[in-house]
């Protein structure tokens, strides 16, 4: 069974520097995509970025970019110029493929930016 | 931009009552889910569906949970006798590609 790992319950960053959150996860299979959601205290579920792994190119999507390291099964998100908004719980997740596949999260990580 | 909606948005029953959630998904989607997140906690699969059947379930998901979708829009969540345990917040998403969240409906059994 696939499983999502994240090693940090919490984090803080100072507004407009750049934060790291990390991500690892486990699997035997070669085809899969992997995700961050964005919790905020409303408990909306908002997706942030998004990855397959068959893709070398790290994605980004504005102030949002993942590190991703397929061996290491290493999947980052790293946020620049972090601003208030930004604050909320965010969640790692796979899903192997694009049947019709579940998402498996991590337990999340809770980010505070500091003003 | 399209979204998916859920109603209600925050539901309290009685334990050992039927309670019904309902979702309407993205209009195009081919495949709809059910979440649920207790407080507090990560986010669990507990359904999937996909050409008016379901596709695969979690333990989670027994013989008190059922889905359906009744018409061409919808997509509902049953639990026919709610327990304490239930209580959670139940998100429904749906997509052809990446799936798209529901703002979620707050259950509080009591």
């Amino acid at each position: 069974a696939q499983t999502v790992t994240q090693s940090q319950p919490e984090m803080s960053v100072q507004e407009a520097e750049t934060v790291t959150l990390s991500c690892t996860y486990d699997t035997s299979e070669s085809d899969y995509y992997l995700f961050w959601y964005k919790q905020p205290p409303s408990r909306q579920m908002i997706l942030v970025i998004r990855q397959e792994a068959y893709k070398q190119q790290n994605a980004t999507e504005n102030r949002f970019s993942v590190n991703f390291q397929k061996a290491a099964k290493s999947f980052s998100l790293k946020i620049s110029d972090s601003q208030l908004g930004d604050a909320a719980m965010y969640f790692c997740a796979y899903t192997s493929g694009f049947g019709n596949e579940k998402l498996t999260f991590g337990t999340g990580t809770r980010l505070t930016i500091i003003p | 931009e399209p979204e998916v909606t859920q109603t209600p948005s925050h539901q309290v029953t009685q334990m050992g009552q039927e309670v019904i959630l309902r979702c309407v998904p993205i209009s195009n989607h081919l495949y709809f889910y059910w979440y649920r997140q207790i407080l507090g906690q990560k986010v669990e699969f507990l359904v999937s569906f996909y050409n008016n059947e379901i596709s695969e379930k979690s333990e989670i998901f027994d013989d008190q949970f059922s889905v359906e979708r009744p018409d061409g829009s919808n997509f509902t969540l049953k639990i026919r006798s709610t327990k304490l345990e239930d209580s959670a917040m139940y998100f429904c998403a749906s997509r052809n590609y990446e799936q798209y969240f529901g703002p979620g409906t707050r259950l509080t059994v009591t």
